[in-house]
């Protein structure tokens, strides 16, 4: 496998459920990232992980919780969501040398699509 | 006050002519990043071509083309010769600065859904 895969592509939850989010790259980087892409609102920054390390929170409320074992493995744990957690969750990774002058595009996945019931 | 604005939600185009996707920016960080992904229904977020602040010259990758006008804060993406695969949801995206931390955060604008005719 190549590039970044994400796991299950599609999850239909109760808002009582606990269900995890899996990420995988296979590009060697060391950056991960968790976006979350609701209808009609740009792309919002959920996670940073860097070297395995959180580096970003964004106000993200914590029935959302990150979890980074290695730095090709990203999980998101899912508990008591909210109908308005529905939305379309995206890992990314990027390889980043800091201090040089790069492109630093995000790698994404193709998403898991979220429902929350 | 927004980022990144893209104030065409839905953009038609003919087969094999030429289409402008627009893209205004704010920030006072003289060194940053302008990127473009299309994302097709399959949901995954593909890279297109990137401009860096103090290129001088308009980045091309293929038939993308980036017009990149500092002074206007803009960064309009020109797709020559459209085809029905460019048919997607397209994202302007932002990095201010340079890398830091050893990531990369990038602030994504609303989209615009491009829709090709045959």
């Amino acid at each position: 496998e190549t590039g970044v895969t994400q796991t299950p592509r599609h999850l239909v939850m109760g808002m009582t459920n606990k269900k995890s989010l899996k990420c995988e790259q296979h590009l060697g980087h060391n950056a991960m990232y968790w976006y979350k892409q609701s209808a009609k609102k740009p792309l919002e920054l959920m996670f940073v992980y860097s070297l395995e390390e959180r580096v970003e929170n964004n106000s993200v409320p914590s029935r959302f919780s990150p979890e980074c074992p290695n730095s090709s493995h990203l999980f998101l744990h899912l508990h008591t969501l909210q109908p308005e957690d529905s939305a379309l969750y995206l890992c990314a990774s990027s390889q980043e040398n800091e201090g040089a002058i790069n492109t630093g595009e995000l790698f994404f996945g193709e998403g898991s699509r979220l429902t929350v019931l | 006050a927004q980022k990144i604005t893209q104030t065409q939600p839905g953009m038609f185009v003919q087969e094999k002519e030429a289409v402008t996707l627009d893209c205004t920016y704010d920030t006072s960080d003289p060194s940053y990043g302008l990127f473009w992904y299309k994302q097709p229904s399959s949901g995954e977020m593909i890279f297109l071509i990137y401009q860096g602040s103090y290129d001088q010259q308009n980045a091309t990758e293929g038939r993308y083309s980036l017009n990149f006008q500092k002074a206007r804060k803009s960064a309009n993406l020109v797709i020559s010769a459209s085809q029905l695969g460019d048919s997607a949801m397209y994202f302007c995206a932002m990095r201010e600065g340079f890398v830091s931390g050893g990531y990369n955060k990038l602030i994504f604008g609303a989209g615009t859904r491009l829709a090709v005719h045959p």
